[in-house]
């Protein structure tokens, strides 16, 4: 199985801040990598597909780069709704797997 | 509005059977691939496997490949996890996934979960 290590797993930052969260797989997984984002009492959002693509609805402000085995997720200009927990997908090859997870909080 | 929303979740006891049911809303669901993800206690994500939108195919997770079984019904917008012979480590949030139309393995809409405890 493709192992995606996360890091940092907690983060706390201020709005206005900017922050990167990693996700590095074991072996290179294309692009084929997503972001979501986990929110109390709300449905997980797909924020980013393709290592970079935003999905429709997501802010501008968050953007994916990578490709291979390194990928990083950046949020610009923190807003208070998005402190929250973000999980990096790959579905280069089954099993799909999950990094571990980043909790976003507000410092 | 897509709407995923599962249900048959509870406390089960180990070497037991549990089906989930996750109804779909607002989407025709004959034309996505649909997943099934589970959360742990401790928040790990694992995926657990999927089917094609026409139900003629599906992937596991090789771990659970045994024990699992997901199946689907167009004509009822629903999706099925049968799992068997529960153990205390399948305690967990389980979630209805739906595959984007031309990404069938992202996963654009999650239901909120049904919790499944195993225990005796």
């Amino acid at each position: 199985d493709v192992q995606m290590t996360q890091s940092p797993s907690y983060l706390a930052a201020s709005p206005g801040e900017s922050v990167s969260i990693s996700c590095k797989a074991s072996k290179s997984i294309s692009n084929n990598l997503a972001w979501y984002q986990e929110k109390p009492g709300k449905a997980n959002k797909l924020l980013i597909h393709s290592g970079s693509t935003l999905q429709s609805g997501t802010p501008s402000r968050f953007s994916g780069s990578g490709s291979g085995t390194d990928f990083t997720l950046t949020i610009r200009s923190l807003e208070s709704e998005d402190f929250a927990v973000y999980y990096c997908q790959q579905y280069n090859e089954y099993p799909f797997t999950f990094g571990s997870g980043t909790k976003l909080e507000i410092k | 509005e897509v709407q995923l929303v599962e249900s048959g979740g509870g406390l089960v006891q180990p070497g037991a059977s549990l089906k989930l049911s996750c109804v779909a809303s607002g989407f025709t669901f004959s034309d996505y691939w649909m997943s099934w993800v589970r959360q742990t206690p401790g928040k790990t994500m694992e995926w657990i496997g999927d089917i094609k939108y026409d139900g003629s195919y599906t992937n596991y997770a090789p771990s659970l490949k045994n024990r699992f079984t997901i199946s689907r019904d167009n004509a009822k917008s629903t999706l099925y996890l049968q799992m068997s012979n529960v153990r205390s480590e399948d305690t967990a949030t389980y979630y209805c996934t739906r595959g984007t139309y031309y990404y069938a393995d992202v996963m654009d809409a999650w239901g909120q979960g049904a919790s499944v405890t195993v225990s005796s």
